[in-house]
């Protein structure tokens, strides 16, 4: 079972250069979201997707972009680096609906730094 | 704006020990509390709460929920240093978009 499975490890970019972070999860989940974790500071909300077609803006979204064309796949892409974005960037998804699925799965995350 | 405190947010004991890690929240429309234990990598699953008073168990590891002081306790009895991590409280809001709220996270270090 490979579950979630983010895609670089880790990079270093130059300030305004773009990259895109690839996120893609093989349980047909249908919420998708991308978190990032700064040391000592918790996981903040980027941006998320309850389905194919549809995105959301989170609680931090500006720099960054994201689209969903399949149920699979949820990229989520940095225009324009900055030394802000430094950071470990992780994608989860988890089912719709239902008591039982409030399980976010997660990916082993991608570590990011921007100089 | 959905609140999620933990405390202490570090926390050194010895092998054996006894730890209660709190976390309180300010949201609206609770549907759910969670926590998560991360090591080096991503956080994984603990439990869901969400009733009020109800004990989850798995192991040395337990957890309750106060709905009318919102808050929640993670309880590790006769901790090992494999226990050494950071665990996470998140609190889903409710909606259909199901946003979870992270906490900043407790680092528990428990030396040998």
């Amino acid at each position: 079972n490979a579950g979630v499975t983010q895609t670089p490890k880790f990079r270093i970019l130059k300030i305004g250069q773009s990259m895109t972070l690839q996120c893609a999860q093989d349980m047909n989940h249908n919420y998708m979201y991308w978190y990032r974790q700064d040391p000592g500071m918790g996981l903040k909300l980027i941006y998320y997707s309850v389905g194919a077609g549809i995105t959301d803006k989170g609680e931090v979204p500006n720099g960054y972009n994201v689209s969903r064309s399949t149920t699979e796949d949820f990229p989520l892409r940095l225009e324009l680096a900055a030394p802000s974005q430094t950071s470990v960037y992780f994608c989860a998804s988890r089912l719709a609906g239902g008591p039982n699925t409030g399980e976010l799965f997660f990916g082993e995350g991608s570590r990011l730094t921007v100089l | 704006e959905d609140k999620v405190v933990q405390s202490p947010l570090s926390l050194v004991v010895h092998e054996g020990d006894t730890v209660t890690l709190n976390c309180s929240y300010e949201v609206t429309n609770f549907r759910s509390l969670l926590w998560y234990k991360q090591e080096k990598k991503a956080p994984t699953f603990l439990f869901m709460l969400t009733s009020s008073g109800i004990e989850k168990k798995s192991g040395r590891l337990s957890s309750i929920l106060d709905k009318k002081e919102l808050f929640s306790i993670l309880n590790i009895t006769a901790t090992q240093t494999g226990d050494s991590a950071i665990y996470l409280c998140a609190v889903n809001s409710g909606g259909s978009n199901y946003k979870l709220t992270f906490g900043k996270g407790t680092l528990l270090t428990v030396n040998p």
